[in-house]
């Protein structure tokens, strides 16, 4: 079963547009760690994030803030007054402490964000 | 964070032949992770790469197809062998320092394309 869902495969927006990317995870674990990773067109995997399932207050660094929902199993990323350089693909992932893979990420199917001028 | 490096960074290779990709940090580090990439598609675990043992392979993934060693706390390889077009693929390297440290850091990837 998938563990992270992104639903939205591709999102299109105009420069200086707010918006926020879903992020669903499914696990039974009490302990485990929530990531957003960037990969622009380069192709190089840049982490944003990371949220231990303990810590719910929301985290805001510039124009990217992070709304973590244990309630709704939801980790949603919000991108305020988006620029070009924001075009890439976004994933969320999860990492379970009760793993056999060693804290090893599932990663949701990304987002595909385009910015446009 | 850790820096890690990967070579080669993409190579084009012949079916039935095999690669090698080697992954370097910049430090000492507990956990090494194989990753794939298919074109378009998200990251999939290959495996775990344990210094001094057996890599622990996900489902889907056997060690004839996809052998990985970890000689030390700072390196390892990802060897795909038999290539076929279906392993076209990036592959990356990531790292785990351990204990409470959980970021997990990513190489450049290595862009594999099997004609």
């Amino acid at each position: 079963a998938q563990k992270v869902t992104q639903a939205q495969t591709e999102i299109s927006v105009v420069e200086k547009e707010d918006v926020t990317l879903d992020c669903v995870y499914e696990t039974r674990d009490t302990t485990y760690y929530l990531f957003w990773y960037k990969q622009p067109p380069s192709g190089e995997l840049v982490f944003l994030i990371r949220r231990n399932s303990f810590d719910e207050q929301n985290e805001i660094s510039g124009r990217y803030s992070w709304n973590f929902q244990k309630s709704t199993s939801s980790f949603n990323f919000t991108i305020t007054a988006s620029q070009v350089v924001d075009s890439a693909v976004y994933f969320c992932a999860l990492s379970e402490t009760n793993s056999n893979s060693g804290y090893a990420l599932n990663f949701g199917k990304g987002t595909s964000l385009l910015v446009t001028p | 964070s850790a820096v890690i490096s990967q070579k080669p960074s993409r190579d084009i290779c012949q079916r039935g032949t095999s690669l090698t990709i080697q992954c370097q940090v910049d430090s000492q580090v507990t956990m090494m992770f194989w990753y794939r990439q298919q074109p378009g598609q998200s990251l999939t675990l290959i495996a775990t790469a344990n210094q001094g043992s057996e890599a622990t392979y996900e489902s889907g993934f056997v060690i004839d197809k996809f052998p990985i060693s970890r000689p030390n706390l700072t390196f390892s390889t990802l060897t795909v062998s038999n290539m076929s077009p279906e392993d076209s693929s990036i592959y990356l390297c990531s790292a785990r320092r351990g204990g409470s440290s959980y970021e997990q850091y990513f190489g450049p990837g290595t862009r594999l394309t099997v004609t």
